[in-house]
């Protein structure tokens, strides 16, 4: 079945980049997200790709896709303690027309000041 | 718009007790969907609908109930608690337009079984 993997936690330090990686299996995922989760909160959409992409930027944050590889990445430049917090990839493909995602076990981001 | 609310925020149930976890959006959307994260693991999808009087089953439904008599309200109901499901619970809704809709989640229920 769909399986989105993600490395469970990074440390940084404040002004570095940070990049949490994800690795998924259904090699028809047509959307891919990264959603953030800060403390007691609920999801919040950060950005998505589509499959079709290599690339998309937006603002301090860069995603890229390797399709070959099934690699997703989310880098986040001049990181800041209020970066702090759970970054979860997910997922969604056809034929499903529900919008069900699927999500990884979410990368624990901490940065020191 | 208050976008999606869930109550109560925490509660504690006895093994074998019944609650229902509150959802509404304002909205207007027309797909909803109900997940519950377990310690260090991703969401996982419980039960989902598309439109009021429409519900389905997720990827772990078993031991919940929903329903969806209007499109502001969805919620899910724990019929015999068992430890299991002790877990934090969210509910998102979407507007399903396209596919790269976000779904927007709610604060999340924390609920702890003993």
């Amino acid at each position: 079945g769909e399986d989105v993997e993600q490395s469970l936690f990074l440390s940084v330090r404040e002004g570095d980049s940070s990049v949490i990686n994800c690795t998924y299996t259904d090699s028809s995922s047509t959307y891919l997200y990264w959603y953030k989760q800060e403390p007691g909160a609920g999801l919040q959409l950060l950005t998505y790709i589509f499959s079709n992409m290599d690339m998309k930027q937006d603002q301090r944050l860069t995603v890229l896709l390797n399709k070959k590889d099934k690699h997703l990445s989310l880098r986040i430049a001049d990181t800041q303690t209020g970066d702090s917090a759970i970054y979860f990839c997910a997922e969604t493909s056809p034929p499903s027309n529900t919008g069900k995602l699927i999500f990884g076990q979410g990368t624990t981001l901490q940065v020191k000041p | 718009n208050a976008g999606v609310t869930q109550t109560p925020k925490f509660r504690i149930l006895k093994i074998g007790q019944s609650m229902t976890l509150q959802c509404t959006q304002d909205m207007n959307h027309n797909y909803m969907y109900w997940y519950r994260q377990d310690p260090g693991m991703g969401l996982k999808l419980i039960y989902y609908s598309v439109g009021a009087g429409i519900t389905d089953k997720g990827e772990v439904p078993n031991g919940y109930n929903v329903s969806r008599s209007t499109t502001e309200d969805f919620p899910l109901r724990l019929e015999l608690a068992a430890p299991s499901q002790t877990s934090v619970y969210f509910c998102a809704s979407s507007p399903r337009t396209g596919w790269a809709d976000t779904q927007y989640f709610g604060p999340g229920t924390r609920l702890t079984v003993l």
